[in-house]
């Protein structure tokens, strides 16, 4: 699978938006990009994921450049909830739910 | 619907023992895939499971080996344990037929500590 880069961390205020980056410079036309989170103590968790065109869902919006090499998580009003490691991948439609490659993620701190 | 459940949730080993962790997938999801999370090395696939056959394997000794049921459930086993199996073992579960589109349900995991 491609490889993704993400900052190590990024900071944010409580109840403004926040803007996670990942770049995947070698993204092949067949990857997905998907984003999960990691709260503390618990399992990740599937947040968005999308292809070509920018997605919207009740957690997150997901912006990917037109060249598909980057793509920005945004969350619309961070709430303290919100403090996670954030993981973007790549998935290849390869017929099996193919193993994942996961980085170190950002780390998200969010200030009250 | 009940998620994904992992069990133990801790287990302490010493060195040299064996260990078996379970995973039961959510109800309908036929695919198990099971990934060690350490502080240095991140989230690591070990392998995946559908219709009881392994079909896809991390870069993993052959110490950890795994296996599905017919109700989808997985176990995974670490035989001679060492220090450096410590980690937190997780368990995803998803949909098959969905590709690359299908999310990731994973549990809590199990945290395994070898002494």
């Amino acid at each position: 699978d491609a490889k993704t880069t993400q900052p190590n961390s990024m900071e944010s205020n409580e109840e403004e938006p926040v803007h996670l980056p990942c770049n995947h410079s070698t993204i092949s036309g067949t990857d997905y990009i998907h984003w999960y989170r990691q709260l503390p103590s618990q399992g990740p968790e599937y947040v968005i994921h999308g292809l070509t065109s920018n997605v919207n869902n009740r957690m997150a919006s997901l912006a990917i450049a037109e060249d598909r090499k980057s793509s920005t998580l945004i969350l619309h009003r961070a709430t303290l909830r919100d403090a996670a490691v954030y993981y973007c991948i790549l998935r290849r439609n390869t017929g099996a739910n193919s193993k994942l490659t996961f980085g170190k993620g950002i780390t998200l701190s969010v200030r009250p | 619907k009940a998620g994904v459940t992992q069990t133990p949730r801790y287990l302490i080993k010493t060195r040299g023992q064996q260990v078996t962790l379970s995973c039961s997938p959510i109800s309908g999801h036929r695919s198990v895939s099971w990934y060690q999370q350490t502080p240095g090395q991140g989230l690591q696939f070990l392998f995946e499971y559908f219709s009881e056959t392994q079909r896809n394997k991390g870069n993993f000794p052959g110490r950890f080996s795994g296996r599905q049921f017919s109700n989808s459930r997985s176990e995974m086993n670490v035989s001679t344990l060492e220090l450096g199996d410590s980690a937190l073992y997780l368990c995803a579960s998803s949909l098959l037929g969905q590709g690359a589109t299908a999310p990731l349900h994973f549990g809590n995991g199990t945290r395994l500590t070898v002494t």
